[in-house]
Order: structure tokens, then sequence, then C-alpha cells
């Protein structure tokens, strides 16, 4: 059975920092793996996607990586902004048939001016 | 190039009562899925469809819960003879392709009195 696994939960720093959120999953039989962002209240927002065949994406101050045989994801973010405060998801696809995404729990970042 | 729609954004409902939740896929968007997230627990996928077609309802319950996706109109999740436990928000989400980036609603937050 697929789990997925966000550390940390919650995470606070001051504006500018660079930092990483991480996301590991048991089963490295995956299709592709997304991170969203979801803001208090409000449906998700698709930040990048990376399929089972790729390491790495990139978007602006974001580059989420992959490393399947590990079972592991990261988020970075770079000069993290105020604006970035959300809880940041990631989920995993495990074959293209099904739209089943798995997900992990979440990290809370919030960003301190 | 509208989102994702979800209608009503908010939905009350006595015990004993339907409650039907409306989504219109992204304009291109024929994969629809259906998704719920309980207070306090992360995203659980429920449903994905196509254009008349059901491709995996795995997550669905058994009883009282159905999901359409019609040629014409929007996709229909049904919930029949609600419960206390029913009370959650409901997210629904498109892409054009099965292996595409999943886009989500803003979510109808169901609430059974």
């Amino acid at each position: 059975k697929q789990e997925v696994t966000q550390i940390p939960a919650a995470l606070s720093v001051p504006e500018g920092e660079n930092l990483v959120l991480n996301c590991s999953f048991t089963d490295s039989a995956i299709y592709n793996l997304q991170w969203f962002r979801q803001d208090p209240g409000k449906g998700l927002t698709s930040l990048l996607l990376i399929q089972s065949s790729q390491r790495e994406q990139t978007s602006g101050r974001l580059n989420a990586s992959l490393d399947k045989s590990s079972g592991r994801s990261t988020l970075y973010i770079a000069a993290s902004q105020p604006g970035d405060s959300a809880t940041y998801l990631c989920a995993v696809r495990r074959g293209g048939n099904t739209g089943k995404l798995i997900f992990g729990q979440g990290t809370t970042l919030q960003v301190k001016p | 190039n509208a989102g994702v729609m979800q209608n009503p954004r908010h939905l009350v409902r006595r015990r004993g009562q339907e409650a039907r939740l409306r989504c219109s896929p992204m304009k291109g968007h024929s994969h629809v899925y259906w998704y719920r997230q309980l207070p306090e627990e992360g995203l659980k996928f429920m449903v994905y469809l196509q254009k008349e077609n059901i491709i995996d309802e795995s997550g669905m319950p058994k009883e009282r819960f159905s999901a359409e996706f019609p040629k014409e109109g929007p996709s229909i999740l049904r919930i029949q003879q609600v419960v206390r436990g029913d009370s959650a928000a409901y997210f629904c989400a498109s892409s054009r392709d099965s292996n595409e980036k999943l886009f989500f609603g803003s979510g109808t937050q169901l609430s059974v009195l």
C-alpha cells in the first residue's frame, strides 16, 4: 500500500531564506509526482509535475526533484517571500488509468516578513 | 480560460437529505476527479471519470455515493441520505489527459446538521 509522508509538518522561516520541503513514498512504482499549494479555505494550486522518467522540474523560484529508487522528492523554494505562506502537498500517482493521487499530509509553511 | 468551477461553494443539508455537488472542468479537459478532505485529514481520492464513463471508483463508499460526467454539462457527485460524517470539503479536479497535471477547483464545503 502506497503511503506518502511529508516532513516537517510545519515550518517557519524569515523572508529571503531558501528552504527545502521533503516528501517520501513507500512504493517506487509511481507514474508521476505532483506538488501543490493550498491556501486556507481554498482549493489546490498545481505547482510542478514530475513524470517518473524525470529527475527534476523547475518553475521560477521553485525546483522539484524526484529520486524514484529511494522514494523521495524535494521541493526547493528560493528566496522565500511572505506570499509563499501556505500548505504544500505532494501527491503520487500510481498509474495512468487511475485518477488516484495519494497525498501526503502536507507541510504548512510560514514566511515571516 | 476559467479554471475548474465548483458549485455551490457551501452546502448545508440536514441528515437524510440529498446533496448534489457540481463540477465544470477546465475547457478542453475531459478527465474529472473527485476528492474529499475530512477535517484534520488529508485529501482522499473518490472517483475518476471521463466523459460518460467511470474509470476508477475505488475510493467511493459503496452506498449512498454516486458520480456521473454526462456528455453535456457538469460532473455531479451525489450523496443520498447524508449523515454527519459526510461533512467535509469536496474537491473536483480536471486534466486534459491522464498523464497531465490535475487542476483543482475551490471545493464545496458540505455541512450536515
